[in-house]
């Protein structure tokens, strides 16, 4: 089955560092990547659709500023937390969809915590 | 406006019994595809099952079935045989069509305790 690597896994850093996180299709290209973003016991909250060559569709209420995303490539989206702060604080994880089947797959998550 | 609703925050089933999860949904969209994903405490999320809003039969797969009532607007998902690795959180999700099949709406969750 289609395969999405998310890297890194875990991010413990300072306030008012930038974090990247990358998301890579293994086995497929993808022309279109979705970041999500969950706090403890709650659902996925879609954050941003990652569009190859064009920019991306942010959710009401998420900054684009705050949250910049660059998709390169038909394999990798990258999803960069500028000056992040404690509240950014939170677990990020990203998916796509290969076109070949239905559902969407999705990476292991990044667990971000800012000091 | 599309939605979906689990109205169970946490469920109990004693191993090796069955049990269900609930999920409604509401959309406009006449097509769409529907889907149950697993999260254990490590995070990842695990694609379990899907149905298509035109699918005569119920999906399956192994222990997983997903009981599709169109009319109902419901796509409950029933685990059979449950085993203590089933213990976890279990979303249920739906991507109309109009989206171009690919946004993805999930519901709020149900958490999984399987009882030794």
């Amino acid at each position: 089955g289609a395969v999405v690597s998310q890297h890194p896994s875990r991010v413990i850093c300072k306030s008012g560092t930038s974090v990247k996180i990358e998301c890579r299709s293994l086995d497929f290209q993808a022309t279109t990547m979705f970041w999500y973003r969950q706090f403890p016991k709650q659902s996925l909250m879609l954050m941003a659709t990652s569009n190859e060559g064009s920019k991306a569709t942010y959710e009401q209420g998420v900054e684009k500023d705050k949250f910049l995303i660059n998709h390169a490539s038909l394999t990798l989206s990258t999803l960069t937390v500028t000056s992040a702060h404690p509240e950014d604080s939170s677990f990020y994880i990203c998916s796509a969809r290969d076109l070949r089947d239905q559902p969407q797959h999705f990476g292991d998550g990044t667990r971000l915590s800012i000091l | 406006a599309q939605k979906i609703t689990q109205t169970q925050p946490g469920m109990f089933v004693q191993e090796k019994e069955a049990v269900t999860l609930d999920c409604t949904y509401d959309t406009s969209d006449p097509s769409y595809g529907l889907f149950w994903y697993k999260q254990p405490s490590s995070g990842e999320m695990i694609f379990l099952i899907y149905q298509g809003s035109y699918d005569q039969q119920n999906a399956t797969e192994g222990r997983y079935s997903l009981n599709f009532q169109k009319a109902r607007k419901s796509a409950n998902l029933v685990i059979s045989a449950s085993q203590l690795g089933d213990s976890a959180m279990y979303f249920c999700a739906m991507s109309p069509a109009t989206t171009g099949g690919f946004k993805t709406i999930f519901g709020a969750g149900t958490r999984l305790f399987v009882k030794a």
